[in-house]
């Protein structure tokens, strides 16, 4: 079946660079892109969201950018820092669905000081 | 607000074993998930509630999992017998439901099967 699917890499980034974590996603018909930060021992915490009728979204220190033309979403982290350490998940919502929420793979992101 | 309250927060038993789990949601969230994570893969739903009726159930594996949500709130999650491949993070959520799409998670339950 059509699920969000993400590469599961580890991303080592200098802390105060910024972090580009990609995903991509093969149903259309989702209505909301989310991005979760879970760090060891915890569940999933939400980050940010966006609408399937937004290309961009900006947060605290975060910035998703949604590409329907490739199905593609990404989580931008500015001025990463050592508590940005953890496995960043992408989902996506189906309200049609009963606001059903499918998760990818995940991306482990570690700051190096 | 107090968060999604998952007990217990590990658990350890025998191959065909029995065990069960509880969440008690976020006040007022009518949408309620139950997710499976096996170490190192993202979340995988299990069954979702809206309110005390099943919404999606498709990837729960009825032949051993059940799950229940009598009044509406609190819900349980029971594995019946248990397989070694049952050993994962058990993960509760909870969400308002058809307004708010944001779902918060409890901190779960580390299954393991030995």
């Amino acid at each position: 079946g059509e699920s969000v699917g993400l590469h599961l890499p580890t991303l080592s980034v200098q802390e105060g660079d910024n972090s580009i974590i990609n995903c991509a996603y093969s149903n259309s018909a989702s209505d909301y892109f989310i991005w979760y930060k879970q760090e060891s021992g915890k569940g999933p915490q939400f980050i940010i969201d966006i609408r399937s009728n937004m290309d961009k979204r900006q947060g605290q220190r975060v910035t998703v950018l949604l590409n329907k033309t490739v199905k593609h979403l990404s989580l931008q982290i500015a001025a990463t820092q050592p508590g940005d350490s953890a496995v960043y998940f992408c989902a996506e919502n189906m309200k049609a669905a009963g606001n059903k929420l499918t998760f990818g793979g995940g991306t482990r992101v570690l700051v190096k000081p | 607000e107090a968060g999604v309250a998952q007990s217990p927060r590990y658990k350890i038993i025998e191959k065909r074993q029995s065990v069960a789990f509880w969440c008690n949601p976020i006040s007022g969230h009518a949408t309620l998930y139950w997710y499976q994570q096996i170490l190192g893969q993202g979340p995988k739903l299990l069954i979702q509630f809206q309110n005390n009726g099943v919404v999606d159930d498709s990837q729960l594996p009825k032949d051993r999992f059940s799950a229940e949500r009598l009044k509406g709130v609190d819900s349980t999650l029971k594995i019946q017998p248990a397989k070694l491949e049952d050993s994962a993070v058990y993960l509760c959520a909870s969400s308002l439901g058809w307004v708010n799409t944001e779902a918060f998670f409890g901190q779960g339950t580390r299954l393991t099967v030995v």
